[in-house]
């Protein structure tokens, strides 16, 4: 069954640096997400992108983040500085194209990302 | 503030018994409802989808939809202690052109042998 993938599994990094979150969608899905969870509290929506640009972003996703489609198969999201309030699970997910078709979204497993 | 509302629990049911979970949402306008499953460090595995008024049945799990009310229910019948995590509501906003999902904070669901 095909799944989104997520590298790295956790990423450890000091205050200030950049970091770059990595996500392999399904392959015939069209749009793709990214959310947070700090831990102990809810998942919070970051961004979704379709058609190589962003399509809604949330006020979490400042200045200080971007992503990226580098290619067919690849979907990042880069963290220019970090802080340590950006500590958390970063969730990938994707969903087919809205016409006739299921409106889910599939998660991979996450980046635990610790900022020290 | 569109938002999702669950009670954070822990909901204990005995193994064998059903499992009610309820949710509420904010916004009138919101079409799709979702319910994920996450065990600890783990991320959100999709459950059930529901989009019209009344219930929805796979397999255990049971979805149930009352838009008038803005109530949206997750059953999982025969429970098992494998059922025991948080189960996420999930509402899809009709607004903005990537339709995100707006999470509730989850209930803890804690099946007892």
């Amino acid at each position: 069954e095909p799944e989104v993938t997520q590298t790295p599994s956790h990423q450890v990094t000091q205050m200030g640096q950049e970091v770059i979150l990595r996500c392999v969608p399904i392959s015939n899905h069209l749009y793709f997400y990214w959310y947070r969870q700090i831990l102990g509290q809810k998942v919070e929506f970051l961004v979704s992108f379709y058609n190589n640009e962003i399509s809604e972003k949330s006020e979490i996703f400042d200045d200080q983040f971007s992503v990226e489609r580098p290619d067919g198969s690849n979907f990042t999201l880069k963290i220019r500085s970090t802080k340590l309030e950006d500590s958390a699970m970063y969730f990938c997910a994707s969903r087919a194209r809205l016409a006739g078709t299921p409106l889910e979204q599939y998660f991979g497993p996450g980046t635990r990302l610790t900022v020290t | 503030q569109k938002e999702v509302e669950q009670n954070s629990g822990p909901l204990s049911v005995p193994e064998g018994a059903i499992a009610s979970l309820n949710c509420t949402y904010s916004d009138r306008v919101s079409q799709s409802f979702f319910w994920y499953r996450q065990y600890s460090g783990k991320s959100p595995e999709l459950i059930m989808s529901i989009y019209s008024n009344g219930d929805k049945e796979d397999g255990r799990f049971t979805a149930q939809l009352n838009k008038a009310s803005q109530y949206v229910s997750l059953l999982i019948r025969d429970s098992q202690p494998s059922d025991s995590a948080t189960y996420l509501c999930a509402v899809r906003g009709l607004t903005g052109g990537g339709n995100k999902l707006t999470f509730g904070t989850g209930t803890q669901l804690k099946v007892e042998l």
